[in-house]
């Protein structure tokens, strides 16, 4: 067990749809990231959160939305699905935004129908 | 950019051998990390083994050891005394750095296969 919880563990929705991710990193953590694993994409950095401030954004949707709460949990929203959102999502955290770890939650497994 | 190749998509290996997963890198940052994860059907990422550039050590844990070879850009995962436990897919990734935040760059993973 890495620490991180993320829920739900699996998430089916239909195209058009809203849903949210959340994330609880390990104890003492600041530092989240969320990441995106697809079959055709591979796993793709998203965007990263430290104490409760976006640090780093990669190839995240302008449908797609974070952010981090004071408790330093995290949400991700994606909006408008679509077919092609259907992957997992994986949450991660450590306790620097530069660390020599990062350990990650079980996956959110994501299918748009 | 920074870029991880791994160029075996799968391997398939008797229990108990060792086995060494191969991958290399490119980056232009004189300080990076290496980092391995072990991803087994059920879909967790299973963090393994972290190198980084300025280490004068191969890192070890338990079972697994990376071999750095930095003049070679390689970063090769060797599992000694392999397990049927160890089937999996294997992922290795470089931590990029750009001012002050981080974020990993995997490859496309390898898959392994241990045979009874």
């Amino acid at each position: 067990d890495s620490g991180v919880t993320q829920t739900p563990k699996h998430l089916i929705t239909a195209t058009g749809q809203r849903v949210t991710l959340r994330c609880s990193p390990r104890s003492g953590d600041l530092s989240v990231y969320w990441y995106q694993q697809s079959l055709d994409q591979g796993l793709q950095f998203l965007i990263q959160y430290y104490n409760g401030e976006e640090r780093a954004k990669g190839n995240i949707l302008e449908r797609f939305s974070a952010q981090q709460f004071p408790d330093l949990h995290s949400e991700l929203n994606l909006s408008s699905l679509e077919l092609g959102d259907s992957a997992l999502y994986f949450c991660a955290s450590s306790k620097r935004p530069a660390n020599t770890e990062a350990f990650f939650g079980q996956g959110t497994r994501l299918t748009v129908v | 950019a920074q870029k991880i190749t791994q160029t075996q998509p799968g391997m398939f290996v008797q229990e108990k051998e060792a086995v060494t997963l191969d991958c290399t890198y490119d980056t232009s940052d004189p300080s990076y990390g290496l980092f391995w994860y072990k991803q087994p059907s059920s879909g967790e990422m299973i963090f393994l083994i972290y190198q980084g550039s300025y280490d004068q050590q191969n890192a070890t844990e338990g079972r697994y050891s990376l071999n750095f070879q930095k003049a070679r850009k390689s970063a090769n995962l060797v599992i000694s005394a392999s397990q049927l436990g160890d089937s999996a897919m294997y992922f290795c990734a470089m931590r990029e750095i750009r001012e002050g935040a981080q974020k990993l760059v995997f490859g496309q993973g390898t898959r392994l296969t241990i045979n009874p």
